[in-house]
């Protein structure tokens, strides 16, 4: 069956840092990746997607890569904020129109 | 882009109960999405909307839920007879003006059943 899975522990860093989460999948031939923020009782709000003929996409202190033959991708924040605290969500396309199946989250807090 | 509008924002129901939830896009859209967020849980897929009509669902949706676009605007997702285990967070979305795959969420309305 397609499973994704992310850190399932919370990541602490320190502001200023480099934060770096991690998906990987299996079963899956995706058209493309998405990475998703949601803050606690909020819904999901898209940050990037990335397409599998792409290695990397930037948007602003984000940067999210996808490596197709390991099947994982990874989405960094530089120069993290106490603001970037979050759960952050991976999503994959479930081959067939324009769903989305998520990851479980990997809780991110960022301390001053 | 804006997202949707959900209501209401939090009900409280009785066991077998049926429930309504309703999903207000800002501007008209094809494509829309239920998907719901067990406490704690991941954030699952239940049904896609596209043209009026049910594109594709998941296991979850059963028959005990239905969608419906009753007057062309407003989006709704109804559970027949509620059951303990419907208690989560439904959430509405639309796709992307550019069907480019992005997901708007709406802030979900938080469904308790007793």
């Amino acid at each position: 069956s397609q499973k994704i899975e992310q850190n399932s522990e919370a990541l602490n860093i320190q502001e200023g840092k480099t934060a770096t989460l991690t998906c990987n999948y299996t079963n899956y031939s995706p058209a493309y990746l998405q990475w998703y923020r949601q803050d606690p009782g909020r819904g999901p709000v898209f940050l990037l997607l990335i397409r599998e003929n792409e290695k990397e996409k930037r948007k602003e202190r984000l940067k999210v890569t996808f490596d197709t033959t390991l099947k994982q991708s990874l989405f960094h924040i530089t120069a993290s904020q106490p603001a970037d605290s979050a759960t952050y969500l991976c999503a994959l396309d479930m081959n067939s129109g324009y769903a989305l199946n998520f990851g479980k989250g990997t809780s991110l807090l960022v301390t001053p | 882009e804006p997202e949707v509008t959900q209501t209401p924002s939090h009900q409280v129901t009785q066991m077998g109960q049926e429930v309504i939830l309703r999903c207000v896009p800002i501007s008209n859209h094809l494509y829309f999405y239920w998907y719901r967020q067990i406490l704690g849980q991941k954030v699952e897929f239940l049904v896609s909307f596209y043209n009026n009509e049910i594109s594709e669902k998941s296991e979850i949706f059963d028959d005990q839920f239905s969608v419906e676009r009753p007057d062309g605007s407003n989006f709704t997702l109804k559970i027949r007879s509620t059951k303990l285990e419907d208690s989560a967070m439904y959430f509405c979305a639309r796709g992307a003006t550019t069907n480019t795959g992005e997901l708007f969420f709406g802030e979900g309305s938080r469904l308790t059943v007793l």
